[in-house]
């Protein structure tokens, strides 16, 4: 089963537009949301990361907004740069400390 | 700073071969991971090991086994590979498990005939 889910699948938007990618997920232990992003034929990276204790967490033009209640998280992306067009997952630590990626959401970023 | 290193970076195996891939960090991290990556799936956790000596299962651990020889490496066997399977598998490791950040290594390509 998908315990991490990921919409859309993939996002274009306009240079200088907010890019919004959304994460849900179904298990209320889960404690800890990193999110990777990975370039074409790179390894993922850590971009930034989410505890529930916030409801948000700002680094620069990237933001995480959480909603312990309704399961759900997006990652806002600001001014978006082309260079920002890469694919973006969502994480999830379970209890038993499996660190479970959603499928990802491929943003491309239009000059 | 520190490094992951798989390999090889690409393997071609037959049809119901057994194959090995290999992963060094020398992080001196405690836990490490292989994941695999198919197109459009991400990457789905296939084992992981919290510490040297340890060995757990992921949700896809199912036609794979695991071995960590020792707390610096961490090698995967396909024990029966599928026809026409392409896949890209990733090793990656953590300083410890828990909120702590993952690095991962460029990948072992995989390709049955």
């Amino acid at each position: 089963q998908q315990q991490v889910r990921q919409s859309p699948q993939s996002l274009t938007v306009w240079e200088g537009e907010t890019a919004i990618l959304n994460c849900s997920y179904e298990d209320s232990t889960f404690d800890y949301f990193p999110w990777y992003w990975q370039f074409p034929r790179e390894s993922p990276a850590l971009l930034i990361a989410i505890r529930p204790v916030s409801n948000k967490k700002e680094d620069g033009r990237f933001t995480i907004f959480f909603n312990k209640r309704e399961k759900k998280l997006s990652l806002h992306i600001t001014d978006s740069q082309p260079g920002d067009s890469a694919t973006y997952f969502c994480a999830a630590i379970s209890g038993s400390w499996q660190l479970i990626f959603g499928s990802g959401t491929q943003l491309t970023v239009m000059p | 700073g520190g490094i992951i290193t798989q390999t090889p970076k690409f393997l071609i195996g037959q049809e119901g071969q057994k194959l090995t891939l290999k992963c060094q960090q020398n992080f001196n991290h405690d836990t490490m991971y292989w994941y695999r990556q198919d197109s459009g799936k991400g990457l789905r956790l296939i084992y992981y090991s919290i510490t040297e000596n340890d060995l757990q299962k992921g949700d896809l651990s199912e036609g794979y086994d695991a071995s960590r020889e020792k707390k610096s490496s961490f090698s995967l066997t396909v024990t029966s590979a599928q026809k026409n399977e392409m896949a890209v598998f990733l090793c990656a490791s953590s300083i410890r498990t828990g909120y702590t950040e993952v690095f991962f290594g460029k990948g072992t390509r995989l390709t049955v005939v």
